[in-house]
């Protein structure tokens, strides 16, 4: 079974500073996807940042980028010029591929809440 | 983005009384929806896989007769919480991936539905 670490519950940064959350995750699949996923006190998931397993490319979405270490299965986020917006909670998903890939689950980490400093 | 819609958003009931909660997908049909616990300030686990058409597939340890899901049509699962305890008292959300060729990667969550049993 798969399993997602993430070992900062709490995490502060100043308005426009840089933070980066950790993520290590656990598989014996070679292709997989990885996620970040944004709550923020409306309780509304929304997604951060995907990353495909057999891209080596770092994705980046704007202000949102991450460090994917295959090898060492690990998967940070990193949010630049930080805004107050982004204070919420973080997780850190994965998910197996299928075939039909509706059918398969996310698996969450325990999430990182942030709060941004103004 | 695609929308999963869940309804209510928050329902207070009695001590051995049944609640049902509704997720919707209002821009895509989806044979395949997740139902989601989430405890204050915990990660979301996975209760069931709800399958059109089919019955659902629940995890190690979630009750299948104290959550009923039904998933009757292509944009509508249901949980039912049957004889609902304060332990039942929690955060509930779906979720749900649009179809397509490839498969769709990312998952779109309802808003959630906040029970409380008094």
């Amino acid at each position: 079974a798969q399993t997602v670490t993430q070992s900062q519950p709490e995490m502060s940064v100043q308005e426009a500073e840089t933070v980066t959350l950790s993520c290590t995750y656990d598989t014996s699949e070679n292709n997989y996807y990885l996620f970040w996923y944004k709550q923020p006190p409306s309780r509304q998931m929304i997604l951060v940042i995907r990353q495909e397993a057999y891209k080596q490319q770092n994705a980046t979405e704007n202000r949102f980028s991450v460090n994917f270490q295959k090898a060492a299965k690990s998967f940070s986020l990193k949010i630049s010029d930080s805004q107050l917006g982004d204070t919420a909670m973080y997780f850190c998903a994965f998910m197996k591929p299928s075939a039909y890939s509706g059918n398969t689950p996310l698996v969450f980490g325990k999430g990182t809440r942030l709060s941004v400093i103004a | 983005g695609a929308v999963v819609s869940q309804h209510p958003s928050w329902v207070i009931c009695k001590s051995g009384t049944s609640v049902k909660i509704e997720c919707r997908s209002l821009d895509f049909q989806a044979t395949t929806m997740f139902w989601y616990r989430q405890f204050p300030k915990q990660s979301l686990m996975l209760m069931a896989t709800s399958n059109e058409g089919s019955k659902a597939t629940y995890e190690q340890g979630v009750e299948k007769d104290k959550f009923l899901i039904n998933h009757a049509s292509l944009t509508l699962s249901t949980l039912t919480v049957t004889s609902a305890h304060p332990e039942d008292s929690s955060f509930y959300i779906c979720s749900a991936r649009p179809p397509g060729h490839p498969p769709s990667t990312e998952a779109f969550f309802g808003q959630g539905t906040r029970l409380t049993v008094v």
